[in-house]
């Protein structure tokens, strides 16, 4: 499978616990952004990174958010200390690049995080 | 203000209608990609269509179609002779010249159920 990988699919924790979601992007993409999707909302974009840089992290929460893409391995997007109001999906997309808008970007299958 | 809006948030054809989804968006950009993504039950999210704001021409494939027009900044898509498996959340998406960092700006979607 060559498109974007996202684990877990569901996740479930418990307030005060720490959330971690991992995205590998697509085969020769170099690009990973991350978008939430609340229940019955659209999707709203949390930050773009490229390899060991965050180019755009202004929709992430100020505060408990955090992602990273290292040199090596997925990129990675952590929440401690979750929240009833974390529970949403967050999807990952990849493209193959970008600094300029409107590469198409594809979607991860998600990950459904569910605080109880 | 919202970027992209999908007024419909539900529609429900029987099999082998057509169906037109709309989408609406603003921008003060010139230069300006617009998008659409299914998201079926299964939740993925499935890219379809891209078009950038130089090229009104409208689009074909297969079932699918697409009517982008400036003048009323829209970008409609109609499923012709809907099925079954048409039945999804489709998402109508903007993404801005002069937005460095790709950023899309997603509809709330239409959630589209095809009656067999």
């Amino acid at each position: 499978n060559a498109g974007v990988m996202q684990n877990p699919r569901h996740l479930v924790r418990r307030r005060g616990q720490e959330a971690r979601l991992r995205c590998s992007p697509m085969k020769g993409h170099s690009h990973v952004y991350w978008y939430r999707q609340l229940p019955e909302e659209g999707l709203k974009f949390m930050v773009y990174l490229q390899k060991e840089n965050i180019i755009d992290e202004s929709g992430m929460p100020k505060e408990r958010f955090s992602a990273e893409f290292p040199k090596e391995g997925p990129s990675i997007l952590r929440i401690q200390q979750v929240v009833r109001g974390d529970s949403a999906a967050y999807f990952c997309a990849s493209s193959h690049r970008t600094g300029l808008s409107g590469n198409t970007i594809y979607f991860g299958e998600g990950s459904w995080l569910t605080v109880v | 203000a919202q970027k992209v809006t999908q007024a419909q948030t539900e529609i429900s054809v029987v099999e082998k209608e057509d169906v037109t989804l709309d989408c609406v968006y603003e921008t003060r950009d010139t230069t300006y990609y617009l998008f659409w993504y299914k998201q079926p039950p299964s939740g993925e999210l499935v890219f379809l269509i891209r078009r950038n704001s130089f090229d009104e021409q409208n689009e074909i494939s297969g079932r699918y179609s697409w009517n982008f027009q400036k003048s009323t900044s829209s970008f409609n898509f109609t499923i012709t002779a809907s099925q079954v498996v048409d039945s999804a959340v489709y998402f109508c998406a903007l993404s801005e010249g002069t937005n460095t960092g790709n950023q899309f700006y997603f509809g709330t979607g239409t959630s589209l159920t095809v009656i067999p």
